[in-house]
Order: structure tokens, then sequence, then C-alpha cells
């Protein structure tokens, strides 16, 4: 299993600026991913964080506007930049260990809300 | 990803059983079965999943049908914790792919 934490848990944030969101993990994991939750919605996938290399980004979602870091097997950045209104969210790490058979952890998420 | 279809909402009692249907008629031979839930203001956890037979744990069940185009999970015995927003998603890859989800409301 994995206990995932992410800091901040909310914020309020002004248009324009970017806020940077961490997600800790207790253990090494293979995968590591970012979802978003708009309000009343179900979960959109942003982006695959890859160790050492770029993330692997969804359709519809930039590097210039979710940049995200991955420096080892247990942490992850994401960013959102140059928020608007429309940003506003649950964003949340989750993470797996490799293979289409195992379960997947999600973390408690961090609520965005930008004025 | 193979596409799921889910009522978007069910309801039951406490107590009593609460079957969850998934169609899935695209499935492919090496698609994963994941039901995931997901409570009020928390991220989604773990239910159950399969490949082909049927499977149990602590949670609840899953039914899968012969040639695999649907599923259906199954609480045993519903508790008011139960009321979630429950997934069925496909997966032959490292990814989940979330689709709308049945909202379940449990009465006491």
């Amino acid at each position: 299993s994995a206990v995932i934490s992410q800091k901040p848990s909310r914020d309020i944030c002004q248009r324009g600026t970017s806020l940077t969101i961490q997600c800790q993990v207790d253990s090494q994991v293979t995968m590591m991913f970012w979802y978003r939750q708009q309000p009343g919605q179900s979960l959109t996938l942003i982006a695959t964080a890859n160790q050492g290399s770029e993330a692997t980004y969804e359709s519809g979602f930039v590097i210039d506007k979710f940049p995200i870091s991955r420096p080892n097997l247990t942490f992850s950045t994401l960013t959102v930049s140059n928020m608007s209104p429309e940003d506003s969210s649950i964003y949340l790490c989750s993470v797996r260990f490799s293979g289409p058979y195992n379960e997947q952890f999600f973390g408690p998420g961090t609520r965005l809300t930008v004025l | 990803d193979a596409k799921t279809t889910q009522p978007n909402s069910m309801e039951s009692n406490e107590e009593e059983p609460v079957h969850l249907p998934c169609n899935h008629s695209t499935i492919s031979g090496t698609d994963y079965i994941h039901w995931y839930r997901q409570l009020p203001s928390q991220g989604p956890e773990y239910v159950i999943h399969g490949l082909t037979s049927n499977v149990n744990n602590r949670m609840a069940s899953l039914a899968i049908a012969e040639d695999r185009k649907s599923s259906t999970l199954i609480l045993h015995r519903a508790t008011l914790r139960d009321a979630a927003v429950y997934y069925c998603i496909l997966s032959n890859t490292d990814k989940l792919i979330f689709g709308t989800g049945t909202r379940l409301q449990v009465f006491p």
C-alpha cells in the first residue's frame, strides 16, 4: 500500500499567479499521476509524472500550464501556472505500482480557488 | 481506453444489498475491470478489480459476465458510509481514466 500526503491542502490564489502543489509518498512507487477534479465533475488525468524525465501529458494539457517535476520515486510537484478562475479545482496526486492489475492510491487532494 | 456505461445514480436502504451495474461492450481481452469509489470530500479509493472470474474481498464482490461485456459490483449490506460515487474503469495500461460514475445514496 501507499500513503500519500499533499501540500497545501487548500489555497486561494489571485488570477495570474502560480501555485506549486507537492505530493509525498511513504514508499517508492513506479507510477505517479496528477488528476484534476472540477466542481461536481469526475476526475480528469492531467499527466503521468516520470522520474528523471519530462512528464507525459494527456490531451488538452500542456507543460507550460502544468509543469511537473519528479526528482525521485517518492516525490512530485505540480505547478498550476498563470492561473485563471477556470483553474479552480481539486488537484489529486495518485500513485501505482506498475501493472494494470495493481491498485491505485490517491492523495487527499488540494482544493484550489482562483479569484 | 474502452468506454464504460453506468447509471447516473442509484438508491438503497441501509443493510440491504446493492448491485451496481456497468456495461463495457467494447472491452478488449487484456482490459482489467476496476472499481473505485469516492466518498464525499475524499480522494478515490480502490474497491475491487477483476479480469475474467468473479472476485470477492472484504469490501465487495465483483460479478463479471461470461462474455465480459458487463459487470456488477455487489455491496452485500449497504451502510451509510457506502454513500459515494462508484466508478467502473477498464484499463490495460498503468493509467486509470475515470468516467462519470454512479452516485449511490443510502437511506437509514
